[in-house]
């Protein structure tokens, strides 16, 4: 089955500073990624669409100079978390819409827990 | 409004039970998904049911679709302690361009 990377699974920085996350999908082509952020206990909320080759589309409420994505290749996106804050500690989860049409499922990764010191 | 909203919030039950976890949601959609998700790990995609389908089946999970009343629900038969997770609806709605939005989701506690 599809397979999408995350890395790191967690990573701890200082405020001010900026933290890359990868999302890779190993066995096929995205030409689509969406990138989440959870709260605890709380549900998925989508903060961009990436798109292969061209600019991110955000989500309303999401500060694009402070969530940077690109989407390089068919088979990576990153999100940069800039001069990160304490609030911005979270869960933050990648997907990859699958070649099936339609009507396939969102492929995850395994999440990114960040948190700022 | 929110997309997706199951209830109840949480279950608990014990091994062998059934589990039925409802979702509700307000657009018309091309399809709905159910997801799981274990503590702090990404999800897994369990079942997409499309919006002209009204019942699928998966091993011991059956959803069922109700467009005119904009719910689903998925039932986890027989369960067992593994099941324990949070499950999420998704739907994807008509004209988004594949962006699901999640419900709030179900805490699932099984107990041995």
């Amino acid at each position: 089955g599809a397979v999408v990377s995350q890395h790191p699974s967690w990573v701890i920085c200082k405020s001010g500073t900026s933290v890359k996350i990868e999302c890779r999908s190993l066995d096929f082509q995205a030409t689509t990624m969406f990138w989440y952020r959870q709260f605890p206990k709380q549900s998925l909320m989508l903060m961009a669409t990436s798109n292969e080759g061209s600019k991110a589309t955000y989500e309303q409420g999401v500060e694009k100079d402070k969530f940077l994505i690109n989407h390089a290749s068919l088979t990576l996106s990153t999100l940069t978390v800039t001069s990160a804050h304490p609030e911005d500690s979270s869960f933050y989860i990648c997907s990859a819409k699958g070649q099936g049409g339609d009507n396939s499922p969102l492929h995850f990764g395994n999440g990114t827990r960040l948190t700022v010191t | 409004s929110q997309q997706g909203e199951e209830d109840p919030q949480a279950l608990s039950i014990q091994e062998g039970e059934n589990a039925t976890m409802n979702c509700s949601y307000k657009t018309s959609i091309n399809n709905l998904q159910w997801y799981r998700q274990n503590s702090g790990r990404g999800l897994v995609h369990l079942i997409l049911i499309r919006s002209n389908e009204r019942e699928k089946h998966s091993g011991r999970l059956r959803v069922t679709l109700d467009t005119s009343k904009k719910s689903s629900s998925l039932l986890i038969t027989a369960s067992r302690a593994a099941d324990t997770a949070s499950y999420f609806c998704a739907t994807d709605a008509r004209g988004s361009n594949y962006k699901l939005t999640f419900g709030k989701g179900t805490l699932l506690t099984v107990n041995p």
